[in-house]
């Protein structure tokens, strides 16, 4: 089993609709959670940054941390079509180990 | 403000031959580099951790005498491709943390670069 469980879609919905995008992990050490936003051919760019369970919002962006359930999740409302793109879940143990550990990613499409 | 750039963007290359990539952080200090590589329609994959001023240490299966890195200074750290071959071929990305402020663990991804080795 992996550690970070990610869906790889593809996520295909109209402009306007609610997305969500979802990730599982199996290690209880991982204390900070990021979202990261893939355009094709580009590098990632960090969506939203959460370290303790709750929702933290960012415009149209809501992140969601349940840690008891090891749950996190990414929404984003009235999507455009700009954020067609792969959205990629990571996730880090707290202490001195830096590295991520990625999900798959997610494809999503958003159709005008 | 934690902008990484990327250079070159694209490369071909000829089977054989050595590329270097750089990667810098343009506005703080990168006490920590990671380069990644990416195959199409896959996750990254972690290649090698570089703290400045010392050796990088290699993910498994990476070999460190054909991926050469060098972080010589908080806002540069390079990657040498030596001997390259098409299976090298490759979205190499890098990314620059700093440990001072708040969000400590966060990675600040350069644009990346594309290698095509013919």
């Amino acid at each position: 089993q992996k550690e970070v469980e990610q869906d790889p879609g593809p996520l295909s919905v109209p402009e306007g609709a609610i997305v969500s995008l979802n990730c599982t992990y199996s290690n209880s050490a991982f204390q900070y959670f990021m979202w990261y936003r893939q355009y094709s051919r580009k590098g990632p760019e960090l969506l939203m940054y959460t370290y303790s369970s709750g929702n933290k919002e960012d415009g149209r962006f809501t992140a969601q941390v349940d840690k008891s359930s090891k749950y996190i999740s990414l929404f984003i409302r009235d999507s455009q079509p700009s954020d067609s793109a792969t959205y990629l879940c990571a996730m880090i143990e707290a202490g001195n180990n830096r590295k991520l550990i990625w999900g798959l990613g997610t494809s999503l499409a958003v159709n005008p | 403000g934690a902008v990484v750039s990327q250079h070159p963007s694209w490369v071909i290359c000829k089977s054989g031959t050595s590329v270097k990539i750089e990667c810098r952080s343009l506005d703080f200090q990168a006490t920590t580099m990671f380069w990644y590589r990416q195959f199409p329609k896959q996750s990254l994959m972690l290649m090698a951790t570089s703290n400045e001023g010392s050796k990088a240490t290699y993910e498994q299966g990476v070999e460190k005498d054909k991926f050469l890195i060098n972080h010589a200074s908080l806002t540069l750290s390079t990657l040498t491709v030596t001997s390259a071959h098409p299976e090298d071929s490759s979205f190499y990305i890098c990314s620059a943390q700093t440990h001072l402020g708040v969000r400590q663990e966060t990675q600040y991804f350069g644009p990346g670069t594309r290698l095509l080795v013919l």
